[in-house]
């Protein structure tokens, strides 16, 4: 049982570039989300999946998309890259049942220069 | 809309130190639910505490300890004894019905020197 995981661990892009983020995870979880953490801050959601094929935005969603065509994955697609995207990113899921704890993935520090 | 505030954005204790971390939160829901989680220099998030809103008994666990008083909508967390191995930076974070979804305090630094 792997949990969720993340890659890559580590990417370094040029503005204008694009790229996907993968998050996986094995647990049946129908809830995934992606957070972005910037340092000094807590983490923000940039979008959220209530189950396959069904997706929503957060609170910063501008500049990502995401899709969920299984459960398991829930990729972040970075359009064309910019600096201000420079974070970390994290990946989580959990059950639907409310107040249910979300798993997190170790996370992916993203660099674009 | 939620918000979470934890005023504290850096504390320093020395070890064998009480310390307890402070956390506000602001919500429309009725029935929402407090986390905290912990991030050591490694990065990972990891899971200490959840609370639902209908649920104010403090709770225990070794070291640590939570507080939660809805009349000052706040969930304090305190750990008893610091060790060096405490020194994180600490979460704390509020959810609705959706539990995909919650937010975040800007986090608190603690170190505890030896």
């Amino acid at each position: 049982n792997a949990g969720v995981t993340q890659t890559p661990k580590f990417q370094v892009l040029k503005t204008g570039q694009s790229m996907t983020l993968q998050c996986a995870q094995d647990m049946n979880h129908e809830y995934m989300s992606w957070y972005r953490q910037d340092p000094g801050m807590g983490l923000r959601l940039i979008h959220y999946s209530v189950g396959a094929g069904i997706t929503d935005q957060g609170e910063v969603p501008n500049g990502y998309n995401v899709s969920r065509s299984t459960t398991e994955d829930f990729p972040l697609r970075l359009l064309s890259a910019a600096p201000s995207q420079t974070s970390v990113y994290f990946c989580a899921s959990s059950r639907t049942a409310p107040g249910e704890t979300q798993y997190f993935g170790p996370g992916t520090r993203l660099l674009v220069l | 809309a939620q918000k979470v505030t934890q005023a504290q954005t850096e504390i320093s204790v020395v070890e064998k130190e009480d310390v307890t971390l402070d956390c506000v939160y602001e919500t429309r829901d009725t029935t929402y639910y407090l986390f905290w989680y912990k991030q050591p220099p490694s990065g990972e998030l990891v899971f200490l505490i959840r609370r639902n809103s209908f649920d104010e008994q403090n709770e225990i666990s070794g070291r640590y300890s939570w507080n939660f008083q809805k009349s000052t909508s706040s969930f304090n967390f305190t750990i008893t004894a610091s060790q060096v191995v405490d020194s994180a930076v600490y979460f704390c974070a509020l959810s609705g019905p959706n539990a995909g979804k919650s937010t975040f305090g800007d986090g608190t630094t603690l170190t505890v020197k030896p």
